[in-house]
């Protein structure tokens, strides 16, 4: 069956320290790979996505991910946090074949501290 | 262009009652999908829409209904409600999987 684990449920990192928020997905089949941010009382905003091609992808605000096939992650990294950066931020996969839905881990809370 | 609009933002129904909500995807945009956000069961797929047809159900009792039109607007439909489905419901719209989701704002529903 396919899941997606987030392994940390809240991480607090200093203002200008780096962060890494941890994915791992379990799937017999070929993935699309997201990491979408909500900040509150707002919808999901689309952060970055692995399609295919290179496994190291970036956003346009400074944070990237990187698909590791083999150990089956898309951890997301931020060489240096700012305090808007504090939201929730959740890792979703898609099937390349199939089912057109998103299946979300259970989100990572982000709290950055000045 | 225009984002994905959700209305209403918020709404408060009564136990027993019924509540649609509505969903403008993206111009362009023939797949939307919705979810279900809590702060006990995380995001759940409800239901994904492509060109007016359910393509695809998750698991939720058959109190939960929607459908596409022609235009590729969506609404969702839930009778009966109750306490738990007091939530936050997102609608996404896409062209396919491999081109992403855009999510709306949410309607933000409370059942007392």
């Amino acid at each position: 069956a396919q899941s997606v684990t987030q392994l940390d449920s809240q991480v607090p990192v200093f203002e200008e320290a780096p962060v890494e928020l941890r994915c791992n997905y379990s799937s017999s089949v070929s993935v699309y790979l997201f990491w979408y941010v909500q900040y509150p009382n707002q919808g999901l905003q689309l952060l970055l996505k692995y399609l295919s091609g290179s496994t190291l992808v970036e956003s346009i605000n400074g944070f990237e991910a990187e698909f590791n096939k083999s150990q089956t992650s898309f951890h997301l990294r931020k060489p240096s946090v700012h305090i808007s950066d504090t939201a929730e931020y959740f890792c979703a996969v898609t099937w390349q074949t199939g089912a057109n839905n998103l299946f979300f881990g259970t989100g990572t809370r982000l709290t950055v501290i000045p | 262009k225009a984002g994905v609009t959700q209305t209403p933002r918020y709404l408060i129904k009564t136990r027993g009652q019924q509540v649609t909500l509505s969903c403008s995807p993206i111009s362009g945009h023939r797949s939307v999908s919705w979810y279900q956000q809590t702060p006990g069961q995380g995001l759940q797929f409800l239901f994904e829409y492509f060109s007016e047809t359910q393509r695809n159900k998750g698991n939720f009792p058959g109190r939960f209904s929607g459908r596409q039109f022609s235009n590729s607007r969506s609404e969702m439909n839930v009778s009966t409600l109750e306490l738990g489905d007091s939530a936050l419901y997102l609608c996404a719209s896409s062209l396919e999987a491999g081109y992403g989701y855009t999510f709306g704002s949410g309607t933000r529903l409370t059942v007392v």
